[in-house]
């Protein structure tokens, strides 16, 4: 699976838009892109996955771009709780072995009034 | 009720004790798994099962043992526990889906070895 690279932390007031970065240059064409969240050690949510297009859905949107290379994870409107650890894994879809999520480290996203 | 659930939710036991950590799901899902997640760490994974009779080795399987006992349960056991193993862990589940398939989490338990 492509190793991800994504920032510590970020700050976002409420009411604004999150922006959450992740590189992953090394993705090839069948891994997809998803994204994660863990509040405060609850367990991690599933929030939103693609392959190349953009995706939305209730809880946010996903940008990757054109070479894949790097994708956004956009909360459009962030609430205090959305402040969580958030985790951009890059893997291939569910078939045979490959359906296991490899962890990183993820970006604490802390949204303040 | 939770579609993921894990008993205890918080384990205190003594090194060399024998801790079995249980997962059930209500999800009709066929693949699970173990996790733990050290402070400030991502999650790791400890092992996984596709089926019943499929159990495999996750990334840092020593010291850890599993048994599929139905769809819906899968237990996590630690034969002779020691402080490192003090950790949070996490039992997940998904369904099978040739895109990408969700992983639904329990809501973990603490384990510490003193």
């Amino acid at each position: 699976d492509a190793k991800t690279t994504q920032p510590p932390s970020m700050d976002c007031a409420e009411g604004r838009a999150a922006n959450l970065p992740c590189n992953h240059s090394t993705i090839s064409g069948n891994e997809y892109v998803y994204w994660y969240r863990q509040i405060h050690s609850q367990g991690p949510q599933y929030i939103i996955h693609g392959l190349k297009n953009n995706e939305t859905n209730e809880m946010a949107s996903l940008i990757i771009t054109e070479d894949r290379k790097s994708s956004t994870l956009i909360l459009p409107h962030a609430t205090l709780r959305d402040t969580a650890v958030y985790y951009c894994i890059v893997r291939v879809g569910s078939t045979g072995t490959a359906s296991k999520l490899t962890f990183g480290t993820g970006t604490r996203l802390q949204v303040t009034l | 009720d939770a579609d993921v659930t894990q008993t205890p939710r918080n384990r205190i036991t003594k090194t060399g004790k024998r801790i079995m950590l249980e997962c059930s799901q209500t999800k009709g899902h066929d693949r699970m798994y173990w996790y733990r997640q050290d402070p400030g760490l991502g999650l790791r994974l400890i092992y996984y099962s596709f089926d019943v009779k499929d159990i495999n080795k996750g990334e840092i399987s020593d010291g850890y043992s599993v048994s599929r006992q139905a769809q819906a349960k899968f237990s996590l056991s630690l034969e002779s526990a020691i402080p490192n193993q003090t950790a949070l862990y996490f039992c997940a589940t998904s369904d099978f889906g040739l895109e990408g398939n969700e992983q639904f989490f329990g809501p973990g338990t603490r384990l510490t070895v003193l």
